[in-house]
């Protein structure tokens, strides 16, 4: 079967890191995304990946490794704002342009 | 991303009854997908369409079709609604960034 792995909650105080995984077992692969999104809204893109290694943007940063199946999002200097889900996915096919897997999402909780 | 159009944003429906939500893409893009998103199930693939033709679908009964028209306009229908149907439904425009519109919040009571 088709398997998008990630914690469910974490927890992290105003300033910090959070670091969140995802593992991944599909049939194929030609991209993982990560999105964040508030509760009551529509997930917002944050960022894309399709070759390993590390894509930076701003306080948001994405890695990936294809051979070990995983991904992880890293926010840094935490902001309040910042507290929502967020949710990994993946294309398993090139000709699939927009069909997606969605892992459960994980919610991350900033406090002061 | 602005672009991504959906109407409309809040629906009541009977259980019974059937409904049609509307996407309209960002300007030049020729596919949309489009979600189901609940509290037990997440976010779940139901169909994908590409200059007007539906080019995946997921596992959903057939309760649940599409269509594109030749704008990329996309429309999606639910008939014989239950109140399990009752979600966040979100179109999509595909490419490297997948943006989302602001979605339809269906209510079947």
């Amino acid at each position: 079967g088709q398997n998008i792995d990630q914690p469910t909650e974490m927890t992290a105080t105003e300033g910090a890191i959070v670091q969140i995984n995802c593992t991944y077992q599909t049939s194929g692969f030609n991209g993982l995304f990560w999105y964040q999104q508030h509760a009551g809204e529509a997930p917002t893109f944050l960022s894309y990946n399709v070759l390993d290694g590390l894509e930076e943007k701003g306080r948001f940063s994405s890695f990936l490794s294809r051979s070990k199946g995983y991904s992880y999002l890293l926010l840094k200097e935490l902001q309040m704002k910042d507290s929502a889900s967020y949710l990994c996915a993946v294309r398993d096919r090139a000709d699939s342009w927009g069909k997606l897997q969605f892992g459960a999402g994980t919610q991350v909780v900033v406090t002061p | 991303k602005a672009g991504v159009t959906q109407t409309p944003r809040y629906l009541i429906k009977t259980r019974g009854q059937q409904v049609t939500l509307s996407c309209s893409p960002i300007s030049g893009h020729r596919s949309v997908s489009w979600y189901q998103q609940t509290p037990g199930q997440g976010l779940q693939f139901l169909f994908e369409y590409f200059s007007e033709t539906q080019r995946n679908k997921g596992n959903f009964p057939g309760r649940f079709s599409g269509r594109q028209f030749s704008n990329s306009r996309s429309e999606m229908n639910v008939s014989t609604l239950e109140l399990g149907d009752s979600a966040l439904y979100l179109c999509a425009c595909a490419g490297n960034e997948a943006f989302f519109g602001q979605g339809t919040r269906l209510t079947v009571v």
